[in-house]
């Protein structure tokens, strides 16, 4: 069965550093999502992709976040000065276009930034 | 804007009990609405949406638009159903489509 997959697994930085988390979505689909989930708290969506551009995106997707689909293939998100806060599960997900859409989750990549 | 909520943060109940999870959304348009599960150190996966009315796993969910909820059920629960369970509502316009999620609910089946 096809799935989102995503690395790196973990990811540890130091504040103020830059990070790339990359995703290669399921090859068909042609929406691309970032989430967030800070521990203990709920499912945050950041942003979404279609066409090679920006959809739509949330309060949290300021200006030090950015995503690219580079290759055709991979999905990344990169931030670009990470700050304590950015210490989040981050999850890409992607789907087919239509009124019934559903959403594949990758396993998501723990951000921790200390 | 949408809003989901899920009124219990933490649900426990014992194997074998009913299963009730509580979802209420608000949303100007027509809705789509989903369960995502997320079970111990596993990626979220769909578990049902309400427009193919199936049962998964036992669950049910069905969308009362009267009373915008989306409440999931299960009439007897097994221990392997303990995990975080979100709702979701599917939105889109202005060219643009995304999942609003609800803070999820954390549920534990005794033995």
């Amino acid at each position: 069965e096809p799935e989102v997959t995503q690395t790196p697994s973990h990811q540890v930085t130091q504040m103020g550093q830059e990070v790339i988390l990359r995703c290669v979505p399921i090859s068909n689909h042609l929406y691309f999502y970032w989430y967030r989930q800070i521990l203990g708290q709920k499912v945050e969506f950041l942003v979404s992709f279609y066409n090679n551009e920006i959809s739509e995106k949330s309060e949290i997707f300021d200006d030090q976040f950015s995503v690219e689909r580079p290759d055709g293939s991979n999905f990344t998100l990169k931030i670009r000065s990470t700050k304590l806060e950015d210490s989040a599960m981050y999850f890409c997900a992607s789907s087919e276009r239509g009124s019934n859409t559903e959403a594949f989750f990758g396993q998501g990549t723990r951000l921790t930034v200390v | 804007a949408q809003r989901v909520t899920q009124p219990e943060k933490l649900l426990s109940v014992f194997k074998g009990a009913p299963v009730e999870l509580k979802c209420n959304y608000s949303y100007s348009g027509s809705p789509e609405l989903f369960w995502y599960v997320q079970y111990s150190r596993q990626r979220l996966q769909l578990l049902l949406r309400h427009i193919s009315r199936e049962s998964i796993k036992g669950f049910t969910a069905d969308l009362n638009k009267g009373e915008t909820s989306f409440h999931l059920k299960k009439p007897f629960a097994q221990e392997e159903d303990s995990a975080m369970y979100y709702c979701a509502l599917f939105y889109s316009g202005g060219g643009a489509d995304g999942l609003t999620f609800g803070k999820g609910t954390h549920l534990i089946i005794q033995p």
